[in-house]
């Protein structure tokens, strides 16, 4: 199993819809998760942290389910500059502070 | 979030030739990163970039193929030593911030020929 799974995509959706990404991990010793963004030929951007909780940040809601090992994220009324990919990142674990373990994106297209 | 800066943004370069990459950051950082994404590939982390130490490296990935240097807090080199085609690929220094947060530089796209 791959230690972090994404649907690959590509979501194309309209202008205006909410898309859901789902990502699961295999290490249930990972703490820390987020979601990252990144732009064609660009480096990743941290988008969001998601909390046991769950979390609401404008238009993007995540949440995070450790008996499944799973991490969602929410865009709601999307925007054309929504377009980019999406990565589900978790640390490793066991008190690795750097260790980031990334999925491979999913990609989403939202068109007018 | 810290401002990362690296040189060169882009090189094309010879196969058996090397390359060193410069990351630049504005403030002291205790933990920085290098990592790797090839075309349609995820990031994977090469090594840890150790101050006053030798780097830690990940599994598939060694010193004298990746040598890094970390001289002080704000400034770490890595290099791509003896390069291939295999190696042409997207390289990224990051720093920790707060809460386990990664930021990244924007990143050195190596072609090699």
């Amino acid at each position: 199993r791959k230690e972090v799974e994404q649907d690959p995509g590509p979501f194309n959706v309209p202008e205006g819809a909410t898309v859901a990404f789902n990502c699961t991990y295999s290490n249930s010793a990972s703490q820390s998760f987020f979601w990252y963004r990144q732009d064609c030929r660009k480096e990743p951007k941290l988008l969001m942290s998601v909390y046991s909780s769950g979390n609401e940040d404008g238009r993007f809601t995540a949440q995070l389910n450790r008996a499944s090992q799973y991490i969602s994220l929410l865009i709601r009324d999307s925007k054309l500059s929504d377009s980019a990919t999406y990565l589900c990142v978790v640390n490793s674990g066991g008190g690795s502070q750097g260790n980031l373990i990334f999925g491979k994106g999913t990609k989403l297209s939202v068109k007018p | 979030s810290a401002v990362i800066s690296q040189k060169p943004s882009r090189d094309i370069c010879q196969r058996g030739t090397s390359l060193t990459i410069q990351c630049q950051v504005d403030s002291q950082v205790t933990m920085m990163f290098w990592y790797r994404q090839q075309p349609g590939q995820s990031l994977t982390l090469i090594a840890t970039a150790n101050q006053g130490s030798e780097a830690t490296y990940e599994s598939g990935f060694v010193i004298d193929k990746f040598p890094i240097s970390r001289p002080n807090l704000t400034f770490s080199t890595l290099t791509v030593s003896n390069m291939s085609p295999e190696d042409s690929s997207i390289y990224l220094c990051s720093v920790v911030g707060v809460r386990d947060r990664q930021f990244f530089g924007p990143g050195t796209r190596l072609t090699v020929l």
